[in-house]
């Protein structure tokens, strides 16, 4: 068990439709990022928050958006969804941005678009 | 931009034998991080083992050592003495140590099969 926590870990959800995944980090982690694997693009990042502030940018899709709270649980949202983003979206912290802190990485939230 | 390859989709080891698991990396970097992850059927990410490009010696975990060749941009992960356990899917993976972005840059990943 990583300390990082994620909800739903499972969810089934129709085309166009707009959902929300849930990260926790571990205790006294300040940054989040967000990762996506699917079966066409392998383990892409998405988006790293640190302290409550975006920090940087991958290959998000501009119907989803990201936010981390000052409790410094962090949200992905999904919208307009299609078949394609169909994933697992990992949810990684560590204590600070730095390189040299190590990523550990939730369980992940299985989404499924039909 | 950085890249990861890992040329072996599939590789397949007995038990109690050893493996090598192949990737090869891009970067313009001199100064970087490399990564091997476990995926094992319940999906959780695993970090196995890590490797600053400034160290020359290979990093090692019980079982588990690399074979850094900064030169040839090679980063390969020896698992010794496999184990049933060990069956998953593993992702090499690089991270800069410049710039504000700390993310995590994937290979496509070997699936490794352990047998009786």
């Amino acid at each position: 068990d990583s300390g990082v926590t994620q909800t739903p870990k499972h969810l089934i959800t129709a085309t166009g439709q707009r959902v929300t995944l849930r990260c926790s980090p571990r205790s006294g982690d300040l940054s989040v990022y967000w990762y996506q694997q699917s079966l066409d693009q392998g383990l892409q990042f998405l988006i790293q928050y640190y302290n409550g502030e975006e920090r940087a940018k991958g290959n998000i899709l501009e119907r989803f958006s990201a936010q981390q709270f000052p409790d410094l649980h962090s949200e992905l949202n999904l919208s307009s969804l299609e078949l394609g983003d169909s994933a697992l979206y990992f949810c990684a912290s560590s204590v600070s941005p730095r390189p040299t802190d190590t990523q550990y990485f939730g369980p992940g939230t299985r989404l499924t678009v039909l | 931009a950085q890249t990861v390859t890992q040329s072996q989709p599939e590789m397949s080891v007995q038990e109690a034998e050893t493996v090598t698991l192949s990737c090869t990396y891009d970067t313009s970097e001199s100064d970087y991080y490399l990564f091997w992850y476990k995926q094992p059927p319940s999906r959780q990410m695993i970090l196995v083992i890590r490797q600053e490009a400034y160290k020359q010696q290979n990093a090692t975990e019980n079982r588990f050592s690399v074979n850094f060749q900064k030169a040839a941009k090679s980063f390969s992960l020896k698992i010794s003495d496999s184990q049933l356990g060990d069956a998953a899917m593993y992702f090499c993976a690089y991270r800069s140590r410049t710039g504000t972005a700390s993310k995590l840059t994937f290979g496509t990943g070997t699936r490794l099969q352990v047998t009786l």
